[in-house]
C-alpha cells in the first residue's frame, strides 16, 4: 500500500534551517511527484512547492522563493524539504503529499522555531 | 493569486441528516484542458488530510458513496447525503488551476450535534 512516512519533529532557533524528510513506498517512487503542505496554527493550509521525483525538477511558491529547497534521493526513494532563515511564523506542521491531486499524504512533522 | 472561500466555516449536524459546503474561488478552475482542478479533503482531529473527491466531482479509492461534489467555473459544493459520526472534520477545498500556487480554502468544521 501506499505510504509516506516523514521524520520526526524538530525545535529550532530562530535563524536556524530545517530539513523534513518523506519515505515513499507502495509504488514507483520516480514516476509520481512530491508536493509538500505546511499548516500553521491557525491558518490556512499552505502549499510551498514539489518535485518531478523523475528529473529533479522543482517549483516552488513565491510565498517561499529562496527560503525552501526540495530534492530527492532516488536511491532512497525519499523527497527532502529543507527550510531556511526560520522565523517563528513558520513554526508549523510541515506534509508531503503525492501526487497534484495530493492523493497520499504523510503523518506530518511538526517543526517549532523559538528562542 | 485564486483565493478560495468556503460557507459555513462551522457546521453541526444530526447524524443521518444531509450537509453541504460550498467553495468559491475568484478565478474559474477550468482549464484549457477540458479539466476543472477542484478538490475536497477532509482533516479529521489529529490527522493529515485525506482526499475525497478530485477534478470537482470524481470520489478518490475507498470514499464512501455518501460524499459527492459538484459545481463548475468558480462556484462548487460538496454534500454529504447522511452524515455519520466519523465524517466529523475539518473539510478543505483546493484548487490547483494556477501553478506553481496551489491555494486551499479556510476549512469548515463539521461536528455531530
Amino acid at each position: 500500500q501506499v505510504q509516506l512516512v516523514q521524520s520526526g519533529a524538530e525545535v529550532k532557533k530562530p535563524g536556524a534551517s530545517v530539513k523534513v524528510s518523506c519515505k515513499a513506498s507502495g509504488y514507483t517512487f520516480t514516476s509520481i511527484s512530491i508536493h509538500w503542505v505546511r499548516q500553521a496554527p491557525g491558518q490556512r493550509l499552505e502549499w510551498m512547492g514539489w518535485i518531478n521525483t523523475g528529473n529533479g525538477n522543482t517549483k516552488y511558491s513565491q510565498n517561499f522563493q529562496g527560503r525552501v529547497t526540495i530534492t530527492r534521493d532516488t536511491s532512497a526513494n525519499t523527497a527532502y524539504m529543507e527550510l531556511s532563515s526560520l522565523r517563528s511564523e513558520d513554526t508549523a506542521v510541515y506534509y508531503c503529499a503525492r501526487l497534484s491531486r495530493l492523493d497520499y499524504w504523510g503523518q506530518g512533522t511538526l517543526v517549532t522555531v523559538s528562542s | 493569486d485564486i483565493v478560495m472561500t468556503q460557507t459555513p466555516l462551522s457546521l453541526s449536524v444530526t447524524p443521518g441528516q444531509p450537509a453541504s459546503i460550498s467553495c468559491n474561488s475568484t478565478h474559474s478552475l477550468l482549464h484549457s484542458d477540458g479539466k476543472t482542478y477542484l478538490y475536497w479533503y477532509l482533516q479529521k482531529p489529529g490527522q493529515p488530510p485525506q482526499l475525497l473527491i478530485y477534478e470537482v466531482s470524481n470520489r478518490f479509492s475507498g470514499v464512501p458513496d455518501r460524499f459527492s461534489g459538484s459545481g463548475s467555473g468558480t462556484d462548487f459544493t460538496l454534500k454529504i447525503s447522511r452524515v455519520e459520526a466519523e465524517d466529523v472534520g475539518i473539510y478543505f477545498c483546493m484548487q490547483s488551476m494556477q501553478l506553481p500556487l496551489f491555494t486551499f480554502g479556510p476549512g469548515t468544521k463539521v461536528d455531530i450535534k
